[in-house]
């Protein structure tokens, strides 16, 4: 099983659409959670943290469930400029010669259609 | 905020040959980068982790002797593929956090192609 799962996709969705993404992990240990967003040939970019509450960012929502071990991110009114890979990121804190080492989910797709 | 700058974005060489990327964090001091590959529709692969004065980790199967790391200084690291071969042909991106509790900022990374 993969330590970070995510539903590839592609989700092809209309302007204004509300689409949402989930994720599992796998190590109940995992200390902190992210979204990040990936543009085609481009670096990953940090859209938010996810927080044991929830928490809300414009149109992006960022739930975490620590007893199922998912996480989800929620987009509402969604804009051309929102297509982009969407990776689920956790922080496991696994010893790696470091404190910290994130694992990547594999990314899901989100095309925004006019 | 926190910037990382990566060096060069993008290389073209000969098989056989050496190529060096460099990281840089240009605001923050960072004693830990992390260095990743990411292949086409693939997602991003931790291949080791740099550590300023020390040696770097690996993960494994990430060679080395092949992807040599220095980082002599807390702003810089270096990735060196050695004796580069097509399949070293990749995305590769580096990262470094100036605060732990915070998210990682990655470089704009580098695409290698090896002919």
């Amino acid at each position: 099983r993969k330590e970070v799962e995510q539903d590839p996709g592609p989700f092809n969705v209309p302007e204004g659409a509300t689409v949402a993404f989930n994720c599992t992990y796998s190590n109940s240990a995992s200390q902190s959670f992210f979204w990040y967003r990936q543009d085609c040939r481009k670096e990953p970019k940090l859209l938010m943290s996810v927080y044991s509450s929830g928490n809300e960012d414009g149109r992006f929502t960022a739930q975490l469930n620590r007893a199922s071990q998912y996480i989800s991110l929620l987009i509402r009114d969604s804009k051309l400029s929102d297509s982009a890979t969407y990776l689920c990121v956790v922080n496991s804190g696994a010893p790696s010669g470091s404190a910290r080492q994130l694992t990547f989910g594999s990314g899901t797709q989100l095309t925004v259609l006019p | 905020g926190a910037v990382v700058s990566q060096h060069p974005s993008r290389v073209i060489c000969k098989s056989g040959t050496s190529v060096k990327i460099e990281c840089r964090s240009l605001d923050f001091q960072a004693t830990t980068m992390f260095w990743y590959r990411q292949f086409p529709k693939q997602s991003l692969m931790l291949m080791a982790t740099s550590n300023e004065g020390s040696k770097a980790t690996y993960e494994q199967g990430v060679e080395k002797d092949k992807f040599l790391i220095n980082h002599a200084s807390l702003t810089l690291s270096t990735l060196t593929v050695t004796s580069a071969h097509p399949e070293d042909s990749s995305f590769y991106i580096c990262s470094a956090s100036p605060e732990l509790a915070h998210g990682y900022t990655f470089g704009s990374g580098t695409r290698l192609t090896v002919v």
